[in-house]
């Protein structure tokens, strides 16, 4: 079946840095994909969603300038946490849609960023 | 406005029983409703998902059951394990739109 590798698994850093996660689908092409932040119990929030080779699209209230993401090919996302502060602190996951699939998508496994 | 309802919010079973989760939802663009699992500290799976045209769906122990009518679509868990315990998502997508709408969330724990 489909996997999408998310690395890191868990991030610890600063206050003030940034910090780097990827998301990879590693046996098809993800021509959408999609990232997500997820507060203890409770649901997904969508922060964004980017098609390969275009600009992300950003939902409501979520910073684009500090949630950074680029999807560079149709096998890696990358979002970038710039300048973190303490209430970035959450659960992010990807997940990637297999084009020609209308439906297919499938979520990496998080990753738990710890900023202090 | 929360386009998919999900209840309840938690759910304690006892090893054997049946677990009922249920959702409704809003929009009757809505094509597929997929049910997610999610394990502390992972991304959530895929279980089982349904589309309006069809009012069951069975695989394994786990069944969804879908009224169009009604708006309203659930999960049962049957001879539910203690490994079954977990946080379970409903979700609908369609209406012209590639984003999934995720219920809130049910966290079931089932008891031996």
């Amino acid at each position: 079946g489909a996997v999408v590798s998310q690395h890191p698994s868990w991030v610890i850093c600063k206050s003030g840095t940034s910090v780097k996660i990827e998301c990879r689908s590693l046996d098809f092409q993800a021509t959408t994909m999609f990232w997500y932040r997820q507060f203890p119990k409770q649901s997904l929030m969508l922060m964004a969603t980017s098609n390969e080779g275009s600009k992300a699209t950003y939902e409501q209230g979520v910073e684009k300038d500090k949630f950074l993401i680029n999807h560079a090919s149709l096998t890696l996302s990358t979002l970038t946490v710039t300048s973190a502060h303490p209430e970035d602190s959450s659960f992010y996951i990807c997940s990637a849609r297999e084009a020609p699939i209308l439906y297919g998508y499938t979520f990496g496994s998080g990753t738990r960023l710890t900023v202090v | 406005q929360q386009q998919v309802k999900q209840s309840p919010q938690s759910l304690i079973v006892q090893k054997g029983g049946i677990s009922i989760i249920n959702c409704a939802y809003e929009n009757t663009a809505f094509d597929y409703f997929p049910w997610y699992q999610q394990f502390p500290g992972k991304g959530p799976a895929l279980l089982i998902a349904i589309r309006p045209d069809v009012s069951e769906k069975k695989e394994g122990r786990f069944t969804i059951s879908f009224n169009k009518s009604a708006k309203q679509f659930s999960l049962h868990i049957m001879d539910s394990q203690p490994g079954d315990s977990a946080t379970y998502f409903c979700a609908a997508i369609g209406a012209g739109s590639y984003q999934l709408t995720f219920g809130k969330g049910t966290k079931l724990s089932v008891i031996p």
